[in-house]
């Protein structure tokens, strides 16, 4: 079945310091996208990238994709207390209507 | 900026009950979802829908659910008798997109089955 893991499952820094948090998934994709979910809240929308594509930056966040290994990862730069959170990668199947979550890397940011 | 929005946030219900859950999508959103999260867990995949019918659905989501679109706004779940390992957080979510595009997610729904 398609399915994103991600590694580690919990990750814990110190404020200013660099997050990397990485995906696995098991089949084809035309996308893979990254999303946040604060405790008790719905999950927010971080970032998108192709499959056709290898990497992609929006502000403080960097993915890569490398399709031939079925794997990304999510680094995060200079964090903030404010980052703590948990964080999903997530892939469509073909039709695009089923997305499949994975288990998420919980990450605490300690000021 | 337009957000969905789900109802009740604390749904308490006595097992064997029906149960509705309430979304409403982003206005201009053509598909819609349905998850769930067990306290702790992975966010899980129950249903898609799309042009007025499901898309796609999972092995959880078995008879006793049900998605409808009954107006032009309103986006509903039911559960229609509801058991012990239905308590969790449903999530609702609407893309403009579908598979090609990001969702966006209401803050969710509680259900407690007692």
């Amino acid at each position: 079945s398609q399915q994103g893991e991600e590694d580690p499952q919990a990750l814990s820094i110190q404020e200013g310091e660099n997050a990397t948090m990485n995906c696995s998934y098991k089949t084809s994709i035309n996308n893979l996208q990254w999303y946040r979910q604060n405790s008790g809240r719905g999950l927010v929308h971080l970032i998108l990238i192709r499959s056709n594509e290898r990497e992609k930056h929006s502000g403080r966040l960097r993915v890569t994709l490398d399709t031939s290994k079925k794997s990304s990862s999510l680094l995060i730069t200079a964090s903030r207390a404010a980052d703590t959170a948990s964080y999903f990668c997530a892939t469509a199947n073909t039709g695009g209507f089923k997305t499949i979550f994975g288990a998420g890397t919980r990450l605490f940011v300690k000021a | 900026e337009p957000e969905v929005t789900q109802t009740p946030s604390h749904q308490v219900t006595q097992m064997g009950q029906e149960v509705i859950l309430r979304c409403v999508p982003i206005s201009n959103h053509l598909y819609f979802y349905w998850y769930r999260q067990i306290l702790g867990q992975k966010v899980e995949f129950l249903v898609s829908f799309y042009n007025n019918e499901i898309s796609e659905k999972s092995e959880i989501f078995d008879d006793q659910f049900s998605v409808e679109r009954p107006d032009g706004s309103n986006f509903t779940l039911k559960i229609r008798s509801t058991k012990l390992e239905d308590s969790a957080m449903y999530f609702c979510a609407s893309s403009e997109l579908g598979g090609a595009g990001p969702q966006h997610f209401g803050d969710g729904t509680r259900l407690s089955i007692l």
